[in-house]
């Protein structure tokens, strides 16, 4: 089946910028999505990205695509002791409305 | 954007027993999903609730075991029945409508069966 990679962890300090990466396997992804989980919380929608785009900003974060390397990732900057939390990549096919999610990035923010 | 509500939030059930948990989405979706996340775990899709006939399961998932209801465009429930310690588990309603692409979650409800 299809496959959602993400390294397990990520460790910044206070202020740095934080990049999470992710990589999937399905080349007719249409839309790919981050989210993030704070402990005991649900999945909040950071930001979604069309397959036909190859960036998008939003405030603090940065979605970058590369459709060739099939390759996703996050970039925070000015990370803040807020921010720790999972990062979960999913991707989604235009066949499906069914997303296909990572086993998520624990981001540890630290002074 | 949806927001989406489920109930209860947590709970402690004992083995056995049978839990119902309620999504409530403050807008008409097309599309509702109950996903689960064990521990240290990612998402795993337990199926698709259908407005009006009988849900569509993962493999793995019966409908014995999570009965699906969904009534309407805007509310759907979960049942995990005949519940042992292996259910303890975040139980999460998500929502889209996929021609606008986004898919939001709720909260989740924290299972933990004794």
């Amino acid at each position: 089946g299809e496959d959602v990679e993400q390294s397990l962890f990520l460790s910044v300090r206070e202020g740095d910028s934080s990049v999470i990466n992710c990589t999937y396997t399905d080349s007719s992804s249409t839309y790919l999505y981050w989210y993030k989980q704070e402990p005991g919380a649900g999945l909040q929608l950071l930001t979604y990205i069309f397959s036909n785009m190859d960036m998008k900003q939003d405030q603090r974060l940065t979605v970058l695509l590369n459709k060739k390397d099939k390759h996703l990732s996050l970039r925070i900057a000015d990370t803040q002791t807020g921010d720790s939390a999972i990062y979960f990549c999913a991707d989604r096919s235009g066949g499906s409305y069914i997303p296909t999610f990572g086993r998520g990035t624990s981001l540890i923010v630290h002074p | 954007s949806a927001v989406i509500s489920q109930k209860p939030s947590r709970d402690i059930c004992q083995r056995g027993t049978s839990l119902t948990i309620q999504c409530q989405v403050d807008s008409q979706v097309t599309m509702m999903f109950w996903y689960r996340q064990q521990p240290g775990q990612s998402l795993t899709l337990i199926a698709t609730a259908n407005q009006g006939s009988e849900a569509t399961y993962e493999s793995g998932f019966v409908i014995d075991k999570f009965p699906i209801s969904r009534p309407n465009l805007t509310f759907s429930t979960l049942t995990v029945s005949n519940m042992s310690p292996e259910d303890s588990s975040i139980y999460l309603c998500s929502a889209a409508d996929p021609e606008a692409g986004e898919l939001f979650f709720g909260e989740g409800s924290r299972l933990t069966v004794l």
